[in-house]
């Protein structure tokens, strides 16, 4: 049972757009959500988090949104830079150290 | 500071070999966690640890032995390796709490055939 979910394997994007990132979730225990940007033989890096008690969580050109009765989350990356080039992963926690994570979403920003 | 690092880098086992897997950080983290990604998939939980001497597991822990002696290491042991096994594998820190975001290593792809 998937708990989280990414449901575009990948996204493409032209430079100075927006890139939306989607991510979907089954557990209403979830609390928690980070989303993580990873590049081809690198770790993940964290990118941006948001509490269940918010509905926005914004950080530069990355912004968060959180609509926890439709169990969806986003994130936004506004202008989308080639460098944004990567994979994206979102992941979920219910107030525990452990952490579900989704199957990611491959971003390609063209130039 | 070095963050997580793991060795090494690559690795190819044949069935039935076994090895360890080593993760140190130096960032004074009490929580580490050995994760596994395999291709188009997520990350999954294997193993983690909330300070030295304490472990539990995770998602996928079968196949696989943790230890946590000292705050800096967390290796990973595979002991009678199978083909199911071949993945990433990346370790990761965090400090402070559960809120707190995981530093990744840099992984270790592992081939067992």
């Amino acid at each position: 049972d998937q708990q989280v979910k990414q449901n575009s394997p990948s996204l493409s994007v032209q430079e100075g757009r927006i890139s939306i990132l989607n991510c979907d979730y089954t557990n209403s225990m979830f609390d928690y959500f980070l989303w993580y940007k990873k590049y081809p033989a690198e770790g993940p890096t964290f990118l941006i988090s948001i509490s269940s008690i918010k509905d926005k969580n914004e950080d530069g050109r990355f912004t968060v949104f959180l609509n926890k009765s439709a169990k969806h989350l986003s994130l936004h990356i506004v202008p989308s830079q080639p460098g944004d080039s990567a994979v994206y992963f979102c992941a979920a926690s219910a107030s525990t150290y452990k952490y579900i994570f989704g199957t990611g979403t491959r971003l390609k920003v063209l130039a | 500071n070095a963050g997580v690092t793991q060795t090494p880098k690559f690795r190819i086992l044949k069935i039935g070999q076994s090895m360890t897997l080593q993760c140190t950080q130096d960032m004074n983290h009490n929580y580490m966690y050995w994760y596994r990604q395999d291709p188009g998939m997520g990350l999954k939980l294997i193993y983690y640890s909330v300070g030295a001497g304490i472990t539990d597991k995770g998602e996928v822990p079968n196949g696989y032995n943790v230890s946590r002696s000292t705050t800096e290491d967390f290796p990973l042991r595979l002991e009678l390796a199978a083909p199911s096994q071949t993945s990433v594998y990346f370790c990761a820190s965090s400090g402070g709490g559960a809120r707190n975001e995981q530093f990744f290593g840099p992984g270790t792809r592992l081939t067992v055939l």
